[in-house]
C-alpha cells in the first residue's frame, strides 16, 4: 500500500532557531500534501494544503511566514517552522493525495514531535 | 460555521461486545465521509469511507453507518478486541475538498 515518510520523528532544539519537516511519498506521486498539527487530546487541525509547484493555501490563523511550506517535486514536501518558540510545540503531521484521488483516502506519515525548550 | 462532533471523548468497553462511536456534524453536507484509526504518537491509518448515497458499508468486524438526514455517522466494532483501543477519527468531507477531522473517541476495550 502507499506510504508516506515522514522526518525527523522527533526532534528538541532551543527557541528562536527554524526546523524543517520533511514528507516524502515514497510509492507514488503526491499532487497535493496536506500538513497538520495536533496538540495533545485534540484533533488535528490542517495547517495548509500544498500542490506540487505551487504557493501552499493556509487555512485561517495560520501564519505563512511562519510556517514555509515548499512542495517542488512530487514527492517532497517540507514545512519549515522558522523562529520557533515554546508554543510552537506539537505533533505535525503531514499526508499525501495522488491526483483523481480526491475522494480516496488521504495516506498519512507517522509524525513529527516538536519540543522548544 | 462548519462542526464536526464525536460524541464521548473516551469510550470504555468489555472485550466482545460491539463499541459504537457516533459522529455529528453540522452547517455543510458532505458527499462523504471517512473513519481514520489513530494509535498514540502515530499519523492516523485510513479504515472505511462511505458515501452519502450508501446507508452503510462494511468490512470485516467494521460497520459504518451514514445519515445525511441526521448528519450522522456510526462507527461499529463488533466483538471488539484489545487491540482494538485506539483514537478514532471521523472526517465528513465534501467533494474533493480537504478533509477536516473531528474530535476524536478514545476506545479502551477492557479484557
Amino acid at each position: 500500500g502507499a506510504v508516506v515518510s515522514q522526518h525527523p520523528s522527533w526532534v528538541i532544539c532551543k527557541s528562536g532557531t527554524s526546523v524543517k519537516i520533511e514528507c516524502r511519498s515514497l510509492d507514488f506521486q503526491a499532487t497535493t500534501m496536506f500538513w497538520y498539527r495536533q496538540f495533545p487530546k485534540q484533533s488535528l487541525m490542517l495547517m495548509a494544503t500544498s500542490n506540487e509547484g505551487s504557493k501552499a493555501t493556509y487555512e485561517q490563523g495560520v501564519e505563512k511566514d511562519k510556517f514555509l511550506i515548499n512542495h517542488a517535486s512530487l514527492t517532497l514536501s517540507t514545512l519549515t517552522v522558522t523562529s520557533a518558540h515554546p508554543e510552537d510545540s506539537s505533533f505535525y503531521i503531514c499526508s499525501a493525495r495522488q491526483f483523481g484521488t480526491e475522494n480516496q483516502p488521504q495516506h498519512f506519515g507517522d509524525g513529527t514531535r516538536l519540543s522548544i525548550l | 460555521s462548519q462542526k464536526i462532533e464525536q460524541n464521548s471523548e473516551a469510550l470504555n468497553i468489555q472485550e466482545g461486545k460491539t463499541a459504537t462511536l457516533t459522529c455529528n456534524y453540522t452547517n455543510y453536507s458532505p458527499a462523504y465521509l471517512q473513519w481514520y484509526r489513530q494509535d498514540p504518537g502515530r499519523g492516523p491509518v485510513f479504515l472505511l469511507l462511505i458515501r452519502e448515497n450508501e446507508k452503510e458499508k462494511r468490512k470485516e468486524r467494521l460497520k459504518v453507518t451514514f445519515d445525511t438526514t441526521l448528519k450522522q455517522s456510526l462507527f461499529h466494532i463488533t466483538a471488539s478486541q484489545p487491540a482494538d483501543s485506539a483514537t478514532y477519527l471521523c472526517a465528513p468531507q465534501t467533494g474533493a475538498n480537504n478533509l477536516f477531522f473531528g474530535t476524536g473517541t478514545r476506545l479502551t476495550v477492557i479484557p
